[in-house]
């Protein structure tokens, strides 16, 4: 069964550094999201991205983040300047259609 | 906007029991309902969803959810839990529209633990 490949799967940075999360999604899918999990707490939407653009986002995704797919198969998230409470695993996720979801493994990433 | 509530945090059940796991969710108008699972150290699965038609909705591994609009509920199911359906269950909702966002809002989780 196909699968949406995540790395790292774990991800230590120091505040303030830059980090890009990759993502490889399944090759037939057409919309892309990131989610996030702080532990301890609910699964959170941060970005949909849907023809090249982002089609919605959340709250959280202020202007530290950004996401992109370069080279029409990688679908990064950066995060320009990590903080403490960006500490969480971070799910990416692609469809074929709006609404259909296939789950990444995840990337944990840790500020200190 | 929509929100979506799971009331049993934990559930400790033994072998052969049956589950129903509680999602309760707030929004007026259509949504898609979503049941999915995680395995310890695994990524989320989707065990079953429910767009439109019959409310009760067969799923992967046995489970099942029913859908009640008037109790804006979906109601996970199991008649008998094993030892390996030991993970933490979340549901989600998210609203049709030919909008391409069309993002899921999840509930809290609920972490089960089967003993053998």
């Amino acid at each position: 069964e196909p699968e949406v490949t995540q790395t790292p799967s774990h991800q230590v940075t120091q505040m303030g550094q830059e980090v890009i999360l990759r993502c490889v999604p399944i090759s037939n899918h057409l919309y892309f999201y990131w989610y996030r999990q702080i532990l301890g707490q609910k699964v959170e939407f941060l970005v949909s991205f849907y023809n090249n653009e982002i089609s919605e986002k959340s709250e959280i995704f202020d202007d530290q983040f950004s996401v992109e797919r370069p080279d029409g198969s990688n679908f990064t998230l950066k995060i320009r300047s990590t903080k403490l409470e960006d500490s969480a695993m971070y799910f990416c996720a692609g469809g074929q259609y709006s609404g259909g979801y296939t789950f990444g493994s995840g990337t944990r990433l840790t500020v200190v | 906007a929509q929100s979506v509530s799971q009331h049993n945090h934990h559930v400790i059940l033994s072998e052969a029991a049956s589950l129903e796991l509680g999602c309760n969710y707030s929004y007026g108008g259509t949504v898609n309902l979503f049941w999915y699972v995680q395995y310890p150290g695994q990524h989320l699965q989707l065990l079953l969803k429910y767009f439109s038609g019959d409310p009760l909705v067969k799923g992967i591994k046995g489970f099942e959810a029913e859908f009640i609009k008037s109790k804006f509920s979906f109601n996970l199911r199991k008649p008998s839990v094993q030892w390996s359906d030991t993970a933490e269950y979340f549901c989600a909702v998210n609203v049709p529209s030919n909008n391409a966002g069309n993002m899921l809002t999840f509930g809290g989780g609920t972490r089960l633990m089967v003993k053998p």
